[in-house]
């Protein structure tokens, strides 16, 4: 079964480094999701991608943030320098169409010092 | 100004027994829902999906209902089991723009055997 793959899987960081995070959607997915999930909260979305356009990333802090996904299939979220509030879970996501199912893959976990 | 809220943090239900959880919504453009269900150190992984068209979808154990004028919705697990424990998000998504979803806080599930 395809799946979303993210790496790495867990990441340890001092804050005013920097960090980034790779995705690879299912195969045949133009729209890819970076959200970011904090400990005891929903999973906010950070930016939306449909191909390679940015389509949403009015929540995305983009003084630290950046994100691409150049040729339309994976995609780079950078951060830098990173805070100490940054720690989260970094998850993204992928669907065939813009209000499909979402599949997500397992995440990748920041923790800054 | 959380536009999806799922107002109870945690819930414990006995093996067999039904498990509701709830999620209300604020904005009226919101016609498509989804649920996912969580383990920890995983992905949310999707389980059943509601357009704004119908009251009620069901698959297998799961139902959701939609009550469009009470802008709430909540999904039926029947009969509980102990592998449905886990975090439950709702998601919701707008008929314009981008068709992001927006996630509620979720619901911890406990079933207890």
């Amino acid at each position: 079964e395809a799946e979303v793959a993210q790496s790495p899987r867990y990441k340890i960081t001092e804050k005013s480094q920097a960090v980034a995070f790779w995705c690879d959607p299912i195969s045949g997915h133009a729209t890819l999701y970076w959200y970011r999930q904090i400990l005891g909260q929903g999973p906010e979305l950070l930016v939306q991608f449909q191909d390679e356009s940015v389509v949403d990333d009015s929540q995305l802090p983009k003084d630290r943030f950046s994100a691409e996904r150049l040729k339309g299939v994976d995609s780079t979220l950078k951060i830098q320098p990173a805070e100490l509030g940054d720690s989260a879970m970094y998850l993204c996501a992928s669907s065939p169409r813009p209000r499909g199912e979402l599949f997500f893959g397992e995440g990748s976990r920041l923790t800054v010092l | 100004d959380q536009q999806v809220k799922q107002n109870s943090p945690s819930l414990s239900v006995q093996e067999g027994r039904i498990s509701i959880l709830n999620c209300d919504y604020t904005n009226s453009m919101f016609d498509y829902f989804l649920w996912y269900k969580k383990y920890p150190a995983e992905g949310p992984t999707f389980l059943i999906s509601i357009s704004s068209i119908k009251d009620k979808n069901e698959d297998g154990r799961f139902t959701v209902f939609l009550n469009k004028s009470a802008k709430h919705l909540s999904l039926h697990i029947v009969p509980s089991q102990p592998g449905d424990s886990a975090v439950y998000f709702c998601a919701a998504s707008a008929t314009s723009g981008t068709y992001k979803y927006i996630f509620g806080t979720g619901t911890r599930l406990k079933v207890l055997a």
